[in-house]
Order: structure tokens, then sequence, then C-alpha cells
């Protein structure tokens, strides 16, 4: 069964401490995408990738790092210089023109 | 700057009666339009889109209307059913539904049995 799996579900991490955020699809989609969502915002990009080993920054960049190193996989890590981690991250992946297809996304808290 | 906007962030609508959603752009580059379905805790769905080519696309239930000399689109669903309760985000691109999309903020639909 395709699909994009993010995990974990639920993150909690320290304040000051980097953590990663996996995405994974099956869907041989080329391109991947990271999104944040805020309470009551729409979703903001924070980068994406159009193929292996590329990756561009989205409009929120800033304080977040991805790779690209598989096809099927598209990872974000949060370092300590975001200044508001707390947030619902979603990941999504495409293929040609088709639209994007959404992981369940995973909500990270700062302690 | 937000690129994508919808306003009135929800609607409370009866069972079987239409649901209209609305959304202006401002960029005159976007010709590629979606709209995307989301429960609570649940990554987005793609419910339907239009190129800028057209100015309508039906799918079931759904209909997408695009006004592009005014940059309005609207979502009309009908009729509507309470499993259609839900946030609905209207996106955009400039060059097809892979590349980078701005999402405006949502409405809010609840569909009253």
């Amino acid at each position: 069964d395709g699909g994009i799996t993010q995990s974990p579900k639920y993150l909690f991490r320290k304040e000051g401490q980097n953590v990663t955020l996996s995405c994974e699809q099956n869907l041989n989609h080329d391109a991947m995408y990271w999104y944040r969502q805020d309470p009551g915002q729409g979703l903001r990009l924070i980068y994406y990738s159009q193929i292996v080993n590329d990756f561009q920054k989205g409009d929120i960049a800033e304080g977040y790092s991805v790779s690209r190193e598989k096809k099927e996989s598209f990872p974000l890590t949060v370092t300590s210089a975001q200044k508001n981690p707390t947030a619902f991250y979603l990941c999504a992946s495409s293929i040609g023109t088709q639209p994007q297809h959404f992981g369940d996304g995973t909500r990270l808290s700062i302690l | 700057d937000q690129q994508v906007k919808q306003n009135s962030p929800s609607l409370s609508v009866q069972e079987g009666r239409i649901s209209i959603l609305n959304c202006d752009y401002t960029n005159s580059m976007f010709d590629y339009f979606l709209w995307y379905k989301k429960y609570p805790a649940e990554g987005p769905t793609f419910l339907i889109s239009i190129s800028s080519i057209k100015d309508k696309n039906e799918d079931g239930r759904f209909t997408v209307f695009l006004n592009k000399s005014a940059k309005h689109l609207s979502l009309h669903i009908v009729p509507s059913q309470p499993g259609d309760s839900a946030v609905y985000f209207c996106a955009a691109s400039a060059g097809g539904g892979n590349n980078r999309l701005a999402f405006g903020k949502g409405n809010q639909v609840v569909v009253i049995p």
C-alpha cells in the first residue's frame, strides 16, 4: 500500500536540542516537500527537493536543514537556531505535474 | 505577504445544502489552483484542481470555478454531507501541481446533520 510515512506522530524535545523528523515515501515520487502549519495558518514551505542530492529553500528555511540522499527519504532537522519550532510539520511528495500527496504529519513540541 | 487569501474562516451549513468556499490570489503568475481537505491530526488530501486555461472543473459533488480577471476561485460542494466537515485549503502554483504551492489559511466547514 503506497504512501508517505512520517514518524513519529508526536515528538517532544528540550529547548536547544536539534531534532530530526522522518519522511519516507514508497510512491516512487521524484519531488518531496516539507511544510509547517501553525494554528489558524496555512501551510508554509520550508524546503523542497525535485531530485536526489538536490534541494531548495522555501519561504521559511531559517533554522531548518534537510538532506536527500535517497529518492524515498527526505528528513528534516529542526535546529536550535529555529526560534519557534513548536508546530505541525507536514511532508509531501509529487511526480510529474500531479498534485502533491501529503503524509499525516508530526507534531513537534519543545519543552 | 499572503498571496492566497481565504476569508470567512468558518462556515456552517445544513446537510443537503450547498457549501461555497471562496479564495482570492494576488500573484498573476499563478496558473494552477488546487483545493485540499484536511481532518484534524491528518495530512491534507487533494480534492480537486483547475488550470488557468479553464473556468470550471467538476468532480462529483465538487465543482471549482475560476475567475482569472478577478483573481478569484470558489469551491462548491453540493449536496453537503456530514463527512465533508473539515478544513479546506486553497492552494496555487505557477507551473503545475508539483511546483511549490502557496496555501491560504483554510476554511473550517461544519455540516449539520
